[in-house]
């Protein structure tokens, strides 16, 4: 069984701050994804990565994928509280059709 | 454009009784349909997923169970609730190594 363990679980900042979330697996993805996920909504794409050690960046947003492609990292400049909400990091294996969603990391900036 | 839809919001049904959650995607041919349920604030646990008519793969034994009688139609189901399948339910489609697009969910209360 695949699993991905997202840190920390929950992280409450002040605007302005800067923050790291971390997905971490024993296992190698293909490609992985980081959805942002509203209260009361489904999960939304950010971005996807698929090469090792590839660097995406969406605005004030920093996605890295591991080198091995066991983990990644989502880095957030200057958090501003529309940043607020629970991110998933998700590995997707060519071997299976399906993703394999993280642990979750619930986001709180506040003004 | 590609939507999903996915109906009812909120569902608030006694122990013992039957449910069926629908989901229709609008806008593509032939996706891979998923069905996850959600802990509060937590990542998402896969139930089935679907990769054309009439194939179901179930990934955690359970009392639900799961149909796909059309090609963009995703139906989830049971004959008797219990308190544990209280959750947040989302559905979701996507192509072959793409992201997924979630429908806005389905909150199940089993009274």
């Amino acid at each position: 069984t695949q699993l991905l363990e997202q840190s920390p679980q929950f992280l409450s900042i002040q605007e302005g701050e800067n923050l790291t979330v971390y997905c971490n697996s024993s296992s190698v993805f293909s490609s992985l994804q980081w959805y942002r996920q509203e209260p009361g909504e489904g999960p939304v794409l950010l971005v996807t990565v698929v090469t090792g050690g590839e660097v995406k960046k969406l605005k004030r947003l920093t996605f890295q994928f591991g080198d091995a492609r066991k983990d990644s990292s989502l880095h957030i400049t200057a958090a501003q509280p529309g940043d607020t909400g629970l991110y998933l990091c998700a590995g997707f294996n060519t071997g299976f059709q399906k993703l394999v969603f993280g642990t979750g990391t619930r986001l709180l900036v506040s003004p | 454009s590609q939507t999903i839809h996915q109906w009812p919001a909120t569902l608030v049904q006694p122990v013992g009784s039957p449910l069926s959650l629908e989901c229709t995607v609008e806008g593509t041919s032939n996706p891979n349909l998923y069905w996850y349920r959600q802990a509060a604030g937590r990542g998402l646990q896969l139930l089935f997923y679907s990769v054309g008519i009439g194939q179901i793969s179930s990934e955690v034994p359970q009392n639900l169970s799961a149909s796909r009688p059309q090609d963009r139609q995703f139906i989830l189901s049971s004959k008797k609730l219990l308190l544990s399948d209280s959750g947040f339910y989302l559905c979701a489609w996507s192509v072959p190594r793409g992201g997924y697009t979630f429908g806005s969910g389905t909150r199940l209360t089993v009274v």
